[in-house]
């Protein structure tokens, strides 16, 4: 079966650095992507990881671990508009084999950025 | 700017009635796009790919008579919640990847009264 596990919840102070974590176990994997929601409006693209190792954007960094089935995404300089929902999604492979383009999310963690 | 327009952005209904919610790639040809759902905190669910030209492909526990997808064009697939009772109430998001990662429209607010 697919599941993808994300804490619930996190608290972070403005300024300060919060690393969200996120592990997987699915059939097949063709990458793996964070996404960060705002309460009621639709997801936003924030990286893409596909091969093992660190991606830094700015102020966000992604990181992959594709043998143990583990990634984070890494917030530097939390800024209060960073509060928001943040979703590990996992694109598995087909039954064939190949991409899917289809996305498996995980639960999403909520950030909460107090001042 | 957006490439993926999804309309209405929120919709009321009486129970019983159908609800049509249109998904548009803007300035690209989506063969394929997808749709989801979301309960108030909880996480995205699949709930079908559609297809171009062909039927759509449903997850497993999800009514496809109930949810009639229809992607008629390359820029256009539309999701119509039949008989609309009030566990349906939920956002209902579609995406479509133009550049090799998802793009989601604004999402569509269902209320079933």
């Amino acid at each position: 079966g697919q599941n993808i596990d994300q804490p619930t919840e996190m608290t972070a102070t403005e300024g300060a650095i919060v690393q969200i974590n996120c592990t997987y176990q699915t059939s097949g994997f063709n990458g793996l992507f964070w996404y960060q929601q705002h309460a009621g409006e639709a997801p936003t693209f924030l990286s893409y990881n596909v091969l093992d190792g660190l991606e830094e954007k700015g102020r966000f960094s992604s990181f992959l671990s594709r043998s143990k089935g583990y990634s984070y995404l890494l917030l530097k300089e939390l800024q209060m508009k960073d509060s928001a929902s943040y979703l590990c999604a996992v694109s598995p492979a087909s039954n064939y084999g190949g991409a899917t383009n289809k996305l498996i999310f995980g639960t999403g963690t909520l950030l909460a950025v107090q001042p | 700017g957006a490439v993926v327009s999804q309309h209405p952005s929120w919709v009321i209904c009486k129970s019983g009635t159908s609800v049509k919610i249109e998904c548009r790639s803007l300035d690209f040809q989506a063969t394929t796009m997808f749709w989801y759902r979301q309960f108030p905190k909880q996480s995205l669910m699949l709930m079908a790919t559609s297809n171009e030209g062909s039927k759509a492909t449903y997850e497993q526990g999800v009514e496809k008579d109930k949810f009639l997808i229809n992607h008629a064009s390359l820029t256009l697939s539309t999701l119509t919640v039949t008989s609309a009772h009030p566990e349906d109430s939920s956002f209902y998001i579609c995406s479509a990847l133009p550049k090799g990662f998802a793009f989601f429209g604004q999402g569509t607010r269902l209320t079933v009264v």
